[in-house]
């Protein structure tokens, strides 16, 4: 498996464009997460979803940010409108999450910078 | 709430040294703990997970320990290199409500400098 792939892996945006950020997890993994990363405020967590259901997005910072995972393969991360504070590195990771097992392992992110 | 603490936030150490880093949490319900390695402008790469019923794992040079009654996981490292500079983060997992809903909550990380 090539791993949690994700795209763009850089994106350069103008305040109030909308921005979807793309992700394939690994292969017969049922979790999903969606972290965003700053150096203020380290590794955060937005959302995550279980067999394509969310669970949690209490960490979802505003209304403006939105996730979707329309199927066991893909799911998308979508900020409408940007706002400069939304910079960041964006990461997808995925786990099987089942039992004792819950490495996660994550993409290489999506540098998202919003002027 | 768990909340997971690394202390330093930052550590050099002259090459060949052997080294440890420390992870604390406050819930001492964790049932997983994991060690990842991030390289500047890079994700994050998974360096060992101690599964709920151990209390240790190793991985070449690497040996990584988890004490739920003390709040404390450690990562060792033998024989430092300078390929081993990078910084590390520790990750627990909870259980939420109902089995099944794990997520990770990740502490700062330390950035580690291994000196040639």
């Amino acid at each position: 498996d090539a791993g949690v792939i994700q795209s763009p892996r850089h994106e350069v945006t103008e305040m109030g464009q909308e921005v979807t950020l793309r992700c394939k997890p690994i292969s017969g993994h049922d979790y999903l997460f969606w972290y965003r990363q700053t150096m203020m405020r380290g590794l955060e967590l937005l959302i995550y979803f279980n067999n394509n259901v969310p669970i949690d997005d209490s960490g979802m910072p505003e209304d403006r940010f939105s996730a979707k995972m329309p199927n066991a393969s893909f799911s998308t991360l979508k900020i409408q409108p940007s706002e400069p504070r939304d910079s960041a590195v964006y990461f997808c990771a995925s786990s099987p999450g089942q039992g004792l097992n819950t490495e996660a392992f994550f993409g290489q992110g999506t540098r998202l910078t919003v002027v | 709430k768990q909340e997971v603490t690394q202390i330093p936030a930052a550590l050099s150490v002259p090459e060949g040294e052997n080294l440890v880093l420390n992870c604390s949490f406050t819930d001492s319900a964790i049932y997983n703990l994991q060690w990842f390695r991030q390289d500047p402008g890079k994700g994050l790469t998974s360096l060992l997970l101690i599964q709920s019923s151990q209390r240790e794992q190793t991985s070449g040079r690497l040996n990584a320990s988890l004490d739920k009654s003390s709040g404390r996981s450690t990562l060792y490292i033998a024989a430092s290199q300078p390929g081993d500079s990078a910084t590390y983060l520790c990750a627990g997992t909870n259980l939420g409500s109902n089995f099944g809903n794990e997520k990770l909550t990740f502490g700062t990380g330390t950035r580690l400098t291994i000196i040639p």
